[in-house]
This record gives C-alpha cells, sequence and structure tokens, in this order.
C-alpha cells in the first residue's frame, strides 16, 4: 500500500528565511506532484516531477525528486509572506491514475 | 469560467438523509475524481472514473456512491447521511497524458447533523 508523509506538517518562519518540505513515500511511483491550498479555497498545481532528479522551479519555490531514496523536496527561498499556505506532495501512477496525498504541510510566513 | 465547478458550495443536512455532490468540468478530460479533506489528514480518494463506463473505488469508497452521466460529469451521493461524512468534498479531473496533473473545482462543505 502506497504512503505518503511529509515533513514538517506546520511550519512557521521568518521572511526572508530559507526551508525545505520533505515528502517521503513507500512505494516506487512515476510521478510526483505539489500542490498548493491557500485558506478556504481549492488546490493549485505547481509542479510535476517525472523522473530521477528532476528538479523545477518557479520563483521562490524549488521542488526536486529522488525516485531511489522515494523522496522529495520543497525548497522556500528568501520566504515572503504570500507563500503562506498549505502545501501538498501526492505520488501517483501512470498506470492506475490515482494520487495518494501527504497529509499536508501548513507554513506560515511572518513578516 | 472556472474548469471544474461543484455544486452546491455548502450544504447542511441531518443525519440519515441522502445527498448528492454534483461536478462538471469543461476542460474535455476523460478522467474525473472525488476527495474528501479531513484536517490533518489531506485528501484521500472516494471514487475515480476513467470514462463513461469505467468507475473505481478509491481508498475510501464505504458509505458513497458515484455516477458518471457524461464525459463532462461526476456526480457523488452519500445514501445515508452520517455526522462523520462531515468534511470538505473536491471534484478533480485529468487528462490522459503521461504528465497530466489533476485540476480541482472549488470544493463542497459538507455538514451532517
Amino acid at each position: 500500500e502506497l504512503k505518503v508523509e511529509q515533513n514538517p506538517l506546520f511550519l512557521s518562519m521568518q521572511e526572508g528565511k530559507n526551508y525545505t518540505i520533505y515528502c517521503n513515500y513507500s512505494t516506487t511511483s512515476d510521478r510526483l506532484y505539489w500542490y498548493r491550498q491557500d485558506p478556504g479555497k481549492s488546490l493549485e498545481s505547481l509542479f510535476v516531477l517525472l523522473s530521477n532528479g528532476a528538479v523545477k522551479q518557479e520563483g521562490r519555490l524549488m521542488a526536486s525528486l529522488d525516485t531511489k531514496a522515494r523522496l522529495s523536496t520543497l525548497h522556500i527561498t528568501a520566504a515572503v509572506h504570500d507563500l503562506s499556505a498549505t502545501y501538498f506532495c501526492a505520488v501517483g501512477s501512470s498506470n492506475t491514475g490515482k494520487l495518494i496525498f501527504g497529509q499536508g504541510t501548513t507554513l506560515q510566513v511572518k513578516p | 469560467d472556472a474548469d471544474v465547478t461543484q455544486t452546491p458550495r455548502n450544504r447542511i443536512t441531518k443525519t440519515g438523509k441522502r445527498i448528492m455532490l454534483e461536478c462538471s468540468q469543461t476542460k474535455g478530460h476523460d478522467r474525473m475524481y472525488w476527495y474528501r479533506q479531513d484536517p490533518g489528514l489531506g485528501l484521500r480518494l472516494i471514487y475515480y472514473s476513467f470514462d463513461v463506463k469505467d468507475i473505481n473505488k478509491g481508498e475510501i469508497s464505504d458509505g458513497y456512491s458515484v455516477s458518471r452521466q457524461a464525459q463532462a460529469k461526476f456526480s457523488l451521493s452519500l445514501e445515508s447521511a452520517i455526522p462523520n461524512q462531515t468534511a470538505l468534498y473536491f471534484c478533480a479531473s485529468s487528462g490522459t497524458g503521461s504528465a497530466e496533473t489533476q485540476y480541482f473545482g472549488p470544493g463542497t462543505r459538507l455538514l451532517v447533523l
């Protein structure tokens, strides 16, 4: 059974600081997604990672994938308040089309 | 206009009542999904459908049923609602390509009293 675990589950940080969110998964997968959810809102796709060593960057966010370690990271550089949200990783399979989500990491960026 | 829409957006019902949540998408996607979100648990898959004639159970299908009325429409029913089905429900759709992401609707907040 595929399980996905994120840590930390809650992160409070100062503006301008760097931090990393970790996403571990339990079985082989060929795709990993990162989503953002603002309070009371829907989920917005951030990144899709499809191969070992894949790295994608958008603004202050950078996601990477290590399929051998079954680990993805979402790195935040010089955080700003607008990045405050809950971030989910989700692991899927091209065979089943299903996604299994992590618990989510709530990020609070303080001025 | 939103690509994935859900109705209603909020619903309060009583234990034992039957309710239906509806989802429509204008993206031309074949695949559609229903999830529920509970605090601290992320999103859990209830049912998914890869085309009109293909419907599959997800992680937590007990107490729920679905209907895929057309490529663009996927409904979720609670046959006899119970309080622990109080949650935020999301519908999503996706294409069938190798890098397809899922696009989520705005969510339906359901309270079962």
